[in-house]
């Protein structure tokens, strides 16, 4: 079974310090990942999916890598600000039924 | 646009009780999901569908039902509200795995609490 481990659990950062979250994965089956982030009270929105067949994929500021090898997802944000701060999950999932195993998520504050 | 929406938002219940939460998506999506999301245990997969007139069971599906009567929407039913089913439910939709991007895009969650 797949388990999917975020750590640390949660972080705090100045503002304008890069940020780097972490997302590791026992299955290296998995077949893409998803990087998410949710405010509190609120749903997940969907920041960057990599598909099994790339290895980064980069929207903006953000940009995550993917290696299946080793089990590991990364989330890069560059030039953090205080409305990044927020919980950032990554989450697999499996070739069939696009069914996601999600991390426990990393807690970011961003502080001005 | 609205994407994924659910209904309702909130909702107390006492022990026993039985209710219905709605989701529906404007996106044609096949696929859609149910998930909760517990403090400590993160969010874990319900019920999901993979078409209308489908539904398949998830991680922790004891203690509901779904029906997919519409590609649109998606209903999950508790049939004996249980104080272990007080939890955020999050629904979710994704077009089919393989047509190109399938990233899953989630509602805004309803906020259950079983008394």
């Amino acid at each position: 079974k797949q388990e999917v481990t975020q750590i640390p659990a949660a972080l705090s950062v100045p503002e304008g310090e890069n940020l780097v979250l972490n997302c590791s994965f026992t299955d290296s089956a998995i077949y893409n990942l998803q990087w998410f982030r949710q405010d509190p009270g609120k749903g997940l929105t969907s920041l960057l999916l990599i598909q099994s067949s790339q290895r980064e994929q980069t929207s903006g500021r953000l940009n995550a890598s993917l290696d299946k090898s080793s089990g590991r997802s990364t989330l890069y944000i560059a030039a953090s600000q205080p409305g990044d701060s927020a919980t950032y999950l990554c989450a697999g999932d499996e070739a069939a039924g696009n069914k996601l195993t999600f991390g426990g998520g990393t807690r970011v504050l961003v502080k001005p | 646009n609205a994407g994924v929406t659910q209904t309702p938002k909130f909702r107390v219940l006492k022990t026993g009780q039985s209710m219905t939460l709605l989701c529906a998506q404007d996106m044609n999506h096949e696929y859609m999901y149910w998930y909760r999301q517990d403090p400590g245990m993160g969010l874990r997969l319900i019920h999901y569908s993979v078409g209308e007139g489908t539904t398949a069971k998830g991680e922790v599906p004891d203690g509901y039902n779904v029906s997919r009567l519409k590609k649109q929407n998606f209903l999950l039913g508790l049939e004996s509200a249980a104080p272990s089913q007080t939890s955020v439910y999050f629904c979710a939709s994704s077009s089919t795995p393989g047509t190109g991007r399938y990233e899953q895009f989630f509602g805004p969650g309803t906020r259950l609490t079983v008394l």
